[in-house]
């Protein structure tokens, strides 16, 4: 399969801590984007990263990947209750194809 | 700025009946576009995805056929539903080649009964 498959499959934080969410990929990749989806809506874009990008930032999110162990992780610095939802990676192929992980649900707890 | 509308938002069908969901996307030519499906609590499954009118790839042999008729309408459909194709149906455009984000419409509840 082609999909990412993420790490941990649910997470539960409290407000302020960080959470970190990983993917894993089976073959190369053009690149790896994260997307967020709130419960029974559609998923919203969160970061890009190319293959030949090591890290990204953006505001509290933070996505590093390494091509060689073919994984990636998101970061969420700060978490706050607004962040929680699923969380997926999407890895890139022929610049065309989108593959989707099963996602890590989180939960940031008040 | 581009916008995308798919509808229904939600829909109930009989086993057997047909099927068609439709997606426009607005502000943009073009687009790459996709069909997801999503069953409950798990990840997204690319159904079809469409570089240009006419072009159409199917990723999943399935009960499902999509149709890109005009450049910025994608369409879903099934001659006989089965039980099978309940779940949560996505429709996504990006900027072709597809090294920028994907931006997913609403989504339409499919339930089979």
């Amino acid at each position: 399969s082609q999909q990412g498959e993420e790490d941990p499959q649910a997470l539960s934080i409290q407000e302020g801590e960080n959470a970190t969410m990983n993917c894993s990929y089976k073959t190369s990749i053009n690149n790896l984007q994260w997307y967020r989806q709130n419960s029974g809506r559609g998923l919203v874009h969160l970061i890009l990263i190319r293959s030949n990008e090591r890290e990204k930032h953006s505001g509290r999110l933070r996505v590093t990947l390494d091509t060689s162990k073919k994984s990636s992780s998101l970061l969420i610095t700060a978490s706050r209750a607004a962040d929680t939802a699923s969380y997926f990676c999407a890895t890139v192929y022929n610049f065309n194809k989108f593959y989707f992980g099963s996602g890590t649900k989180l939960n940031v707890k008040p | 700025s581009q916008t995308i509308h798919q509808w229904p938002a939600t829909l109930v069908q009989p086993v057997g009946s047909p099927l068609s969901l439709e997606c426009t996307v607005e502000g943009t030519s073009n687009p790459n576009l996709y069909w997801y499906r999503q069953a409950a609590g798990r990840g997204l499954q690319l159904l079809f995805y469409s570089v240009g009118i006419g072009q159409i790839s199917s990723e999943v042999p399935q009960n499902l056929s999509a149709s890109r008729p005009q450049d910025r309408q994608f369409i879903l459909s099934s001659k006989k539903l089965l039980l099978s194709d309940s779940g949560f149906y996505l429709c996504a455009w990006s900027v072709s080649p597809g090294d920028q984000p994907q931006h997913f419409g609403d989504g339409t509840r499919l339930s089979i009964l």
